[in-house]
């Protein structure tokens, strides 16, 4: 089983539609962070958070909401999709004792409508 | 965090060394040099990390310059499976935004037969 789960893998949706992105982790690791991948783009972090009662916006959190429910659950919501939301979506960890090595999850392929 | 400057692609025959470049010249004294690839849609994969000192693991060698404005990544056998994006990143990762990096676009390897 991989260490970082994400579901679900692909989603088709409609414009206005709330989505939830879920993320688990088996590492033990206590941060955990959302990002955003656009066709031939690079990564955009959109939330980050470093325990189970922190949580940090990134460059582009507009449009977008978070909940840490535990140590291992990260969720991302999209209260009201839009179409320029379509993109890939990437749940990752690291280690608060770490060097800075971030475990991805394999994304999640959102397409808005 | 300080910004990077990378090629956009780079080819490289198969079995030889694949060097790829990375300028940081605004890098700041506690922040370090890591190095992800993407390979096709899948979660970037850490590769290999330093601050000052070069850095070898089984994965790939990092050179960093004595004035730590630019690195290199070396693979030094490149097989087909090393085509993919590499980015270069720079962060402090005892900041207050821990290890939320920042990817840029990267480079693109094609490594050819």
């Amino acid at each position: 089983d991989a260490d970082v789960t994400q579901t679900p893998r692909n989603r088709i949706t409609k414009t206005g539609k709330r989505i939830m992105l879920e993320c688990s982790q088996t590492k033990g690791h206590d941060r955990m962070y959302w990002y955003r991948q656009d066709p031939g783009l690079g990564l955009q972090l959109i939330y980050y958070s470093f325990d189970v009662k922190d949580i940090n916006k990134g460059e582009i959190s507009d449009g977008y909401s978070v909940s840490r429910q535990a140590q291992a659950k990260f969720s991302l919501s999209l209260e009201s999709a839009i179409p320029n939301q379509t993109a890939l979506y990437f749940c990752a960890t690291s280690g608060s004792g770490s060097t800075g090595e971030l475990f991805f999850g394999e994304g999640s392929r959102l397409t808005v409508l | 965090d300080a910004k990077t400057t990378q090629p956009t692609s780079m080819d490289c025959a198969e079995g030889r060394a694949a060097n790829l470049p990375c300028n940081h010249s605004t890098i700041s004294g506690n922040e370090y040099v890591y190095w992800y690839r993407q390979i096709h849609s899948q979660g970037p994969q850490y590769i290999i990390h330093g601050l000052k000192n070069n850095e070898t693991n089984e994965m790939a060698s990092l050179i960093i310059t004595e004035d730590r404005k630019s690195s290199t990544l070396i693979l030094p056998h490149a097989t087909l499976r090393d085509t993919a994006v590499y980015y270069c990143i720079v962060s402090a990762p005892n900041s207050n935004s821990g290890y939320a990096l920042n990817f840029g676009k990267g480079t693109s390897l094609l490594v050819t037969p």
